[in-house]
């Protein structure tokens, strides 16, 4: 049990694209789901967290208009690079909350872009 | 401020012997829970072991266990046994809670440690 998606595992795009990155709880709700940016040989760092149904929680210092974020079902939160740049490239993972188990949080297997 | 430390940056054992990894955290709130993950090559986040801080009793998941140290806000974790496939990045991790239908904060990682396995 408490299996997460993610879609894709690795996309390459151009620069000035957008990329959209789904993650899916697949045997579980998740009213929150969270999405974070791992740098290469470094720890996991919070972008937002997205709640069902609502508008997501941006970390400060993250773009809200270049990482959206929709939460539209209790399985599905999507991440959306807008016009992406090189910078962008990244290794992406989601993680969600079981809604018994509210402090434990259970990872996607994350999704690397590469911006060209 | 609620932080996670991870001491070392790497560590190395030998394949069946056993290895601690440390963590320290700083918080201010009674309900609280601590984590580690796995992160092993292909980059998956495994959950390794949870402890909820008003256990006393230390967690155990099969050759995985913690010395939970309340007081020295210590979370150390002991693989036993250790095998190749144990070869990985561990993060310790912590977030508040009020419990069910309580709020909830965000998990908080440590730089992590690199755990190589020699055979």
């Amino acid at each position: 049990g408490a299996v997460v998606s993610q879609h894709p595992s690795w996309v390459i795009c151009k620069s000035g694209t957008s990329v959209k990155i789904e993650c899916r709880s697949l045997d579980f709700q998740a009213t929150t789901m969270f999405w974070y940016r791992q740098f290469p040989k470094q720890s996991l760092m919070l972008m937002a967290t997205s709640n069902e149904g609502s508008k997501a929680t941006y970390e400060q210092g993250v773009e809200k208009d270049k990482f959206l974020i929709n939460h539209a079902s209790l399985t599905l939160s999507t991440l959306t690079v807008t016009s992406a740049h090189p910078e962008d490239s990244s290794f992406y993972i989601c993680s969600a909350r079981i809604s018994g188990f509210p402090d434990t949080q259970y990872f996607g297997p994350g999704t690397r872009l590469t911006v060209l | 401020a609620q932080t996670v430390t991870q001491s070392q940056p790497e560590m190395s054992v030998q394949e069946a012997e056993t290895v601690t990894l440390s963590c320290t955290y700083d918080t201010s709130e009674s309900d609280y829970y601590l984590f580690w993950y796995k992160q092993p090559p292909s980059r998956q986040m495994i959950l390794v072991i949870r402890q909820e801080a008003y256990k006393q009793q230390n967690a155990t998941e099969n050759r995985f266990s913690v010395n939970f140290q309340k007081a020295a806000k210590s979370f150390s974790l002991k693989i036993s046994d250790s095998q190749l496939g144990d070869a990985a990045m561990y993060f310790c991790a912590y977030t508040w809670g009020a419990g069910y239908g309580g709020s909830q904060g965000n998990l908080i990682f440590g730089k992590g440690t690199k755990l190589s396995v020699k055979p």
